[in-house]
Formats: C-alpha cells, structure tokens, sequence
C-alpha cells in the first residue's frame, strides 16, 4: 500500500521569504503523479502543483516549484515570496495509475504554514 | 465553469437520521470521488466512479453508507443511520480520465449529534 508522510506538522515564514514544506512518499509503482493542495481557513482544496512521476523535469507555477527527487521518493514543495494570501494547510498526495487511468489520491497529513508580516 | 457543486454546505443531525449528501461534477468529467476529511484520520478516500460505475468503495466503513451516481452530473453519498462518528467534512471531487487532476468541491461539513 502507498503511504504519504508530511514531517512538518507545522511551519512559519516571514513575508516574502522562502519556505520550503517536506514530502515523502512509499510506493513501489513505476508510473504515478504527486500533487500540492492548498486548502486555507475556507476548507476548499486548491492544486497548487503536480508532477508527472515520468518526468524528470520539476514541475514548476509561478512562484511554486517542485523538488521531485524520484530514487529517493522525496517531493518538497518550494514557495518563494511568500504572500499572506498562502497561509493554509497544505497537502501532499499520491495517485497511482490503475490500467493507465487514474486511481484515487491518497494524502499525507498535511502542513500548515503562517506566513507573518 | 461553475466547479464541482455540493449541497447542503453544512449538515446538522441527530444521531439515527438519515443524511444524504449531493454533488455535481464538473461538466464533462466522467470521474468522480468522495472523500471524507476528520481531525483523527485526516483525508481519505470513500468511493470513486468511473463512467457512473463504482470503481472502488474500500474506503465506505460499512454498510451505513451508500453512494450513487445515476448520471454523468449527479452523485449521492447516504448515511443511514448516522453517528456522531460519522461527523466530519466530506468532499466530492471530479476529474476528465486522461487528465488525472482532481478538482475539489467546497465541502460539506456534517455535524451528527
């Protein structure tokens, strides 16, 4: 079974610095996709960021970049310039793929980050 | 697009009523998931269907829980009868096979006395 283990339960940044939030994940599929969500105080999920596990290239929107570090099953995401607007829970999550299509996300336990003025 | 529609937004019952939750997907997606999130547990999966059909339903904790799916936009998850256990916020998600991305809906927070 694949499990998603999120070591930081908790995290703080100043505004417009850099915080980088730690995944690492157990699998022993060869194809599957890692996601970032954000969910803030409103409780709604947001994709921040996914990578195809085929890739090497990390991933990367705006501010947000990822650090897909396959051989060692590590997925950090890095936010820079950080905003207020970013404080939230934020969720890492394995798909797997079943027959080539997808399956269902399996999440870690999340990290919730303050970004200070 | 609208985004994925759940209703009601919040729930408040007594313990042995029933509750029935409801989502719409995304228009054309024909994949859909239920998940429920809890403080002990965090998020997990109940149920997801493809093309309407159930594809996987490990995640539904017993037979107090049902869910249907009769059309591409429409989608029920039943509690009968609930528990204060049963207390937490469930979310529908919805998805384009081939696309993989997950969109969520804004939640339904239950609350069973």
């Amino acid at each position: 079974a694949q499990t998603v283990t999120q070591s930081q339960p908790e995290m703080s940044v100043q505004e417009a610095e850099t915080v980088t939030l730690s995944c690492t994940y157990d699998t022993s599929e060869s194809n599957y996709y890692l996601f970032w969500y954000k969910q803030p105080p409103s409780r709604q999920m947001i994709l921040v960021i996914r990578q195809e596990a085929y890739k090497q290239q990390n991933a990367t929107e705006n501010r947000f970049s990822v650090n897909f570090q396959k051989a060692a099953k590590s997925f950090s995401l890095k936010i820079s310039d950080s905003q207020l607007g970013d404080t939230a829970m934020y969720f890492c999550a394995f798909m797997k793929l079943i027959g080539g299509s997808q399956g269902n996300l399996i999440f870690g336990k999340g990290t919730k980050l303050s970004v200070k003025p | 697009d609208a985004g994925v529609i759940q209703s009601p937004r919040h729930e408040v019952t007594e313990m042995g009523q029933e509750v029935t939750l409801r989502c719409k997907p995304i228009s054309g997606h024909n994949s859909l998931f239920w998940y429920r999130q809890t403080m002990m547990r965090g998020l997990e999966l109940l149920i997801y269907f493809n093309n309407n059909v159930p594809i996987d339903d490990s995640g539904m904790p017993e037979d107090r829980f049902s869910a249907k799916m009769p059309n591409a936009s429409f989608s029920t998850l039943k509690i009968q009868p609930s528990e204060p256990r049963d207390s937490a916020v469930y979310f529908c998600a919805s998805s384009f096979v081939g696309q993989e991305t997950q969109y969520f809906g804004p939640g339904t927070r239950l609350l069973v006395l």
